[in-house]
């Protein structure tokens, strides 16, 4: 298993407070990603990062923001909570842009 | 607008059956096709992958088939197995893309149920 570590693992918020996950991986891969899980959806991208301080949008990035510090460590932040933040959030990892990406155990949020 | 669409919400089977699970795109840029399963409670884990290039690939007890022509692809995991029972997302790329590269777009999900 790729080592891919997410924090918290559950987190319940009230709506308005700012929110940071933190992504961290052993494995030295240079892209990183972020994704939330809503049922009907499936998986959407909502920011990667392709090194260190360099990232990008996804799908649905509106309220998110990212920043990779270090290349082990990618923070997803939500600046101000809203209850359709409410979902599963997951990282992922891939060694170079077309790779297989790999994830990490996810993070349930509620916002409520 | 949905590009990658897995049309059965859920999907039950036999132990030791086939299970045929289904995926349809709608974008042609796409060239990289994957399988990822997910257990509850846990992140997707990569199960098999194809590219644009071959209609077939197989490893072990799953096969993923690729119809271009059609904008289809199926997965099947023969004999099916208890164990088996996860919920499965079809995921595709457009490698040779600028725009898709390197980020997978992900259809619903499809909920396998392997009975014994």
């Amino acid at each position: 298993d790729a080592g891919i570590t997410q924090s918290p693992r559950h987190k319940v918020t009230e709506t308005g407070t700012p929110v940071t996950l933190r992504c961290h991986q052993t494995e030295n891969h240079r892209y990183m990603y972020w994704y939330r899980q809503d049922p009907g959806h499936g998986l959407r991208l909502i920011h990667y990062s392709y090194g260190v301080k360099d990232t990008d949008k996804g799908e649905v990035s509106d309220g998110y923001s990212v920043s990779r510090s270090k290349t082990e460590d990618f923070l997803l932040t939500l600046e101000s909570a809203t209850s359709s933040q409410t979902s599963v959030y997951f990282c992922a990892i891939s060694l170079n842009r077309v790779e297989t990406q790999y994830f990490g155990p996810g993070t349930r949020l509620l916002v409520l | 607008d949905q590009q990658v669409k897995q049309n059965s919400p859920s999907l039950s089977v036999q132990e030791g059956r086939i299970s045929i699970l289904n995926c349809d795109y709608t974008n042609s840029m796409f060239d990289y096709f994957l399988w990822y399963k997910k257990y509850p409670a846990e992140g997707p884990t990569f199960l098999i992958s194809i590219s644009s290039i071959k209609d077939k690939n197989e490893d072990g007890r799953f096969t993923v088939f690729l119809n271009k022509s059609a904008k289809h692809l199926s997965l099947h995991i023969v004999p099916s197995q208890p164990g088996d029972s996860a919920v499965y997302f079809c995921a595709a790329s457009g490698r040779s893309s600028m725009e898709y590269g390197n980020k997978l777009v992900f259809g619903a999900g499809t909920i396998l149920r392997v009975k014994s």
